[in-house]
């Protein structure tokens, strides 16, 4: 258990439509990364957020955006899904130290039909 | 942007048998992280070095930062079935500000009883 949550475990949308997705980073943790994951492949960074403001951000357009709130829980949009867009989605906390540790949920799987 | 290639991509594996995964790069990282992913869950962190050349043991792990800081080891002794999962390795850099954390390609191994 890393204490990090995300709702919902799964999703199932269909092209065009918009998703959100939810975490709530571990007590203590103010910065929350979000990953993409494709089947059998490494994590992709989409972007980091640290005091409500985005950090640091991968190459992912702009359809995909997030928030921060308050309490460091975060959400991950995502417009107009495509096909691709298929993939187990991440949220990770941490407390922007050097070395710092990542503290994984257990992600959202999210299909585009 | 920090490529990082990991070697073999699969491994099947009979129970009691020692293996290697490499994690190489062109890019120097302040600190390298492994990280064992199961079905359904999030990565999990299994050590961090920071230090080139650093060896650090976890029971039967035995796990190595390269001394100009651009790859890493991990030998597995007498595997088991428990083994079995996704390692990943990630290498963190300062990135404008923020700690980048990038990922691996991933290994899949299998340990067969």
């Amino acid at each position: 258990e890393t204490g990090v949550t995300q709702s919902p475990t799964h999703l199932i949308k269909t092209r065009g439509q918009q998703v959100t997705l939810r975490c709530s980073s571990q007590s203590g943790h103010n910065t929350v990364s979000w990953y993409q994951q494709a089947l059998g492949q490494g994590p992709q960074f989409i972007f980091q957020y640290y005091r409500e403001e985005e950090n640091g951000r991968g190459n992912f357009p702009p359809r995909f955006s997030g928030l921060q709130f308050p309490n460091y829980s975060s959400e991950l949009n995502v417009n107009a899904l495509e096909l691709d867009d298929s993939a187990l989605y991440l949220c990770a906390s941490s407390t922007r130290s050097p070395d710092e540790k990542l503290f994984f949920g257990s992600g959202t799987q999210l299909s585009v039909l | 942007t920090q490529l990082l290639e990991q070697s073999p991509q699969f491994l099947s594996i009979q129970e009691g048998e020692n293996l290697t995964v490499y994690c190489n790069s062109s890019s120097v990282f302040s600190s390298l992280q492994w990280y064992r992913q199961e079905p359904g869950e999030g990565p999990v962190l299994l050590v961090t070095v920071v230090t080139g050349g650093e060896v650090k043991k976890l029971k039967r792990l035995t796990f190595q930062f390269g001394d100009a800081r651009k790859d890493s080891s991990l030998h597995i002794t007498a595997a088991q079935p428990g083994d079995t999962g996704l390692y990943l390795c990630a290498g963190e850099v300062n990135s404008g500000g923020y700690q980048k954390v990038t990922f691996g390609t991933g290994t899949k191994l299998q340990v067969i009883p």
